[in-house]
């Protein structure tokens, strides 16, 4: 069975902090896609990054930043220098086949960026 | 403009009613599905379906129910058996076979039931 693990919960940091968020997954799959969300205090899930677990190479874009690493079955996420704006629930979620399967979601980190 | 819409946005019913949720997608997806949010539970699948007249039940799918009669329609119904039903309602379509290989979602229903 597939499993999402946020072991954060809350996460509270000063503007212009980096912080990280952390998801370990569980699969037996040998292919599969890892996911984040941003769900904003509308409720609206936000789609941030897809990653397949071919591709290890880490991505940024702006201020945010992914680290997958497979030995360790870890998909983190950093935001560099914080901003009040991502203020909101963060997800990390997982699948064999998203485009026709449901996704996994681990349970989600609320972090609160303090100005 | 594509995308999937939810209608409507706040529900409100009284404790033994059924409640349909409405759920229609203009991408052409073959695949939707409907997760349940609850508060510090991440979202949870109720019910999918890959094609129409055909679908699965998820994880939390006692006291739901489903139809897929149209491509683009993915209703969920909250019946009186559900115990719980208040909570955040999302529908997704699903790329299929197709790149990017991902899911869209919808903007969601906050569903209060007292």
């Amino acid at each position: 069975a597939q499993k999402v693990t946020q072991a954060q919960t809350e996460i509270s940091v000063v503007e212009k902090e980096d912080v990280t968020l952390d998801c370990v997954y569980e699969t037996r799959d040998t292919t599969y896609y890892l996911f984040w969300y941003k769900q904003p205090p509308s409720g609206e899930l936000v789609f941030l990054i897809r990653r397949n677990s071919f591709d290890e190479q880490n991505e940024i874009s702006g201020r945010y930043s992914w680290n997958f690493q497979k030995s360790t079955s870890s998909f983190n996420f950093t935001i560099t220098a914080s901003q009040v704006v991502d203020s909101a629930v963060y997800f990390c979620a997982l699948s064999e086949d998203p485009g026709n399967t449901p996704l996994v979601f681990g349970k989600g980190t609320r972090l609160s960026v303090i100005a | 403009d594509g995308g999937i819409t939810q209608s409507p946005k706040y529900l409100f019913r009284k404790e033994g009613q059924n409640v349909t949720l409405s759920c229609e997608q203009n991408l052409n997806h073959d695949a939707m599905y409907w997760y349940r949010q609850d508060p510090g539970q991440g979202l949870r699948l109720i019910y999918y379906s890959q094609i129409v007249n055909d679908f699965q039940k998820g994880d939390i799918a006692e006291g739901y129910s489903v139809s897929r009669e149209k491509k683009e329609s993915f209703p969920l119904t909250v019946t009186s058996a559900q115990k719980n039903p208040t909570a955040f309602y999302l529908c997704a379509s699903g790329t299929g076979t197709e790149y990017p290989y991902e899911q869209y979602f919808g903007p969601g229903t906050r569903l209060t039931v007292t």
